[in-house]
């Protein structure tokens, strides 16, 4: 059984510029949530995916939006970052939508904005 | 406002004490879920508990949720350094079972 993989590990930007992040889910799992961690902090929910429809968003502007593809995968797309942004995204892969559905987390891809 | 408040939201010990962190609210949960999560890493679930006044225990750690479902604690006994890392807790509140409620998090550092 694969885990929840994130790419790219580390990314570099500047003020402006967009981003794409890509998770890919545990097997077997339907639904993925994108969070958003500041150093220290607990994760602040962005969105949730399932069966390739956003199904939950937190207070988080338009600029980030997001995919899901068939097979379960998901991206999360910034644009014209700002240096807030910079931070821990993290995806989690579930097997439903509810809250007591077991969330499984990938590492994370570290956003610096410059 | 926080919904769940996690304290300390810092803590450095010596290998070998005991400890305690807090997680509280003023509203009531259904279950709320301890987590530990690593440097470069995500968050991985140690525990649910979903009944007033239930006390789970993982080796070393005992996690209790309130009689009331608005509090839950862990204590770790005899802390060791592979306990480093930040515990986050979470929360699915009653009559809202959409959404993970997290709290802030208490980072804890056992020195050796």
């Amino acid at each position: 059984e694969t885990g929840v993989t994130q790419s790219p590990t580390h990314l570099i930007k500047t003020r402006g510029q967009q981003v794409t992040l890509r998770c890919s889910s545990q097997s077997g799992h339907n639904t993925v949530s994108w969070y958003q961690q500041a150093l220290g902090q607990g994760p602040q929910f962005i969105f949730q995916y399932y069966r390739e429809e956003e199904n939950g968003r937190g207070n988080f502007p338009p600029r980030f939006s997001g995919l899901q593809f068939p097979n379960y995968s998901s991206e999360l797309n910034v644009n014209a970052l700002e240096l807030d942004d910079s931070a821990l995204y993290l995806c989690a892969s579930s097997s439903g939508t509810s809250a007591y559905n077991e969330q499984f987390f990938g590492p994370g891809t570290r956003l610096t904005v410059l | 406002t926080q919904l769940l408040e996690q304290s300390p939201q810092f803590l450095s010990i010596q290998e070998g004490e005991n400890l305690t962190v807090y997680c509280n609210s003023s509203s009531v949960f259904s279950s709320l879920q301890w987590y530990r999560q690593e440097p470069g890493e995500g968050p991985v679930l140690l525990v649910t508990v979903v009944t007033g006044g239930e006390v789970k225990k993982l080796k070393r750690l005992t996690f209790q949720f309130g009689d009331a479902r608005k509090d839950s604690s862990l204590h770790i006994t005899a802390a060791q350094p592979g306990d480093t890392g930040l515990y986050l807790c979470a929360g699915v509140r009653a009559g809202n079972n959409r959404k993970l409620i997290w709290g802030l998090g208490t980072s804890l550092a056992v020195n050796p």
